[in-house]
């Protein structure tokens, strides 16, 4: 079975400044998909970036970019420029690309914090 | 256009009674996901509608939980005999197609057993 790992419970970051919020997942497909979420106080879950796996290029998405190191097993976040309103819980997820049920395995999210 | 919407969206129930709760998915998305968030963890998969075909209830927790999808499109997962351990975010996601690759989630109902 797949498991998503997010070792960091809570994170903290200046304004302005840039944060890594770090995931390492474990498989033995080579064809998958990896996500962030991000979920306010809200409580609704919102996509922020996706990256698949037999693309090499990292994925960005304006301030928010991965690293995806595939043999590592490795996905983290990159927050640029982070804004007040970027605090949030941040998910981390994998979906199987095909076959069977597509439902998505999470990490159990890290707390961000961004101080002005 | 309208997003995924749940109800209710607080739920406040006695151990032992039976609840339901409601999911609106996007207008012609045909699948369909609940999951289940508790305290202080991450979403754990519950169950998958997927059109017309058998659903993939794996990650039902217990026979005591059941949902169903009526019409293709609203969904309501039903919790029998609720003890306090149900207490979490019951969260549904909705998405376009099969392989399509965002999930598209509601607001969520907080269940509370008392």
């Amino acid at each position: 079975a797949q498991t998503v790992t997010q070792s960091q419970p809570e994170m903290s970051v200046q304004e302005a400044e840039t944060v890594t919020l770090s995931c390492t997942y474990d498989t033995s497909e080579s064809d998958y998909y990896l996500f962030w979420y991000k979920q306010p106080p809200s409580r609704q879950m919102i996509l922020v970036i996706r990256q698949e796996a037999y693309k090499q290029q990292n994925a960005t998405e304006n301030r928010f970019s991965v690293n995806f190191q595939k043999a590592a097993k490795s996905f983290s976040l990159k927050i640029s420029d982070s804004q007040l309103g970027d605090a949030a819980m941040y998910f981390c997820a994998y979906r199987r690309s095909q076959g069977g049920s597509e439902k998505l395995v999470f990490g159990k999210g890290t707390k961000l914090t961004v101080n002005p | 256009g309208a997003g995924v919407s749940q109800s209710p969206s607080n739920k406040v129930t006695e151990k032992g009674k039976d609840v339901e709760l409601r999911c609106d998915p996007i207008s012609g998305h045909t699948a369909l996901y609940w999951y289940r968030q508790s305290l202080g963890q991450g979403l754990e998969f519950l169950i998958y509608f997927q059109g017309n075909s058998a659903p993939d209830k794996s990650g039902l927790p217990s026979d005591r939980f059941s949902a169903e999808r009526t019409g293709g499109s609203v969904s309501t997962l039903t919790i029998q005999r609720t003890q306090q351990e149900d207490s979490a975010v019951y969260l549904c996601a909705s998405s376009r197609t099969r392989g399509s690759n965002e999930q598209f989630f509601g607001p969520g109902t907080r269940l509370t057993v008392l």
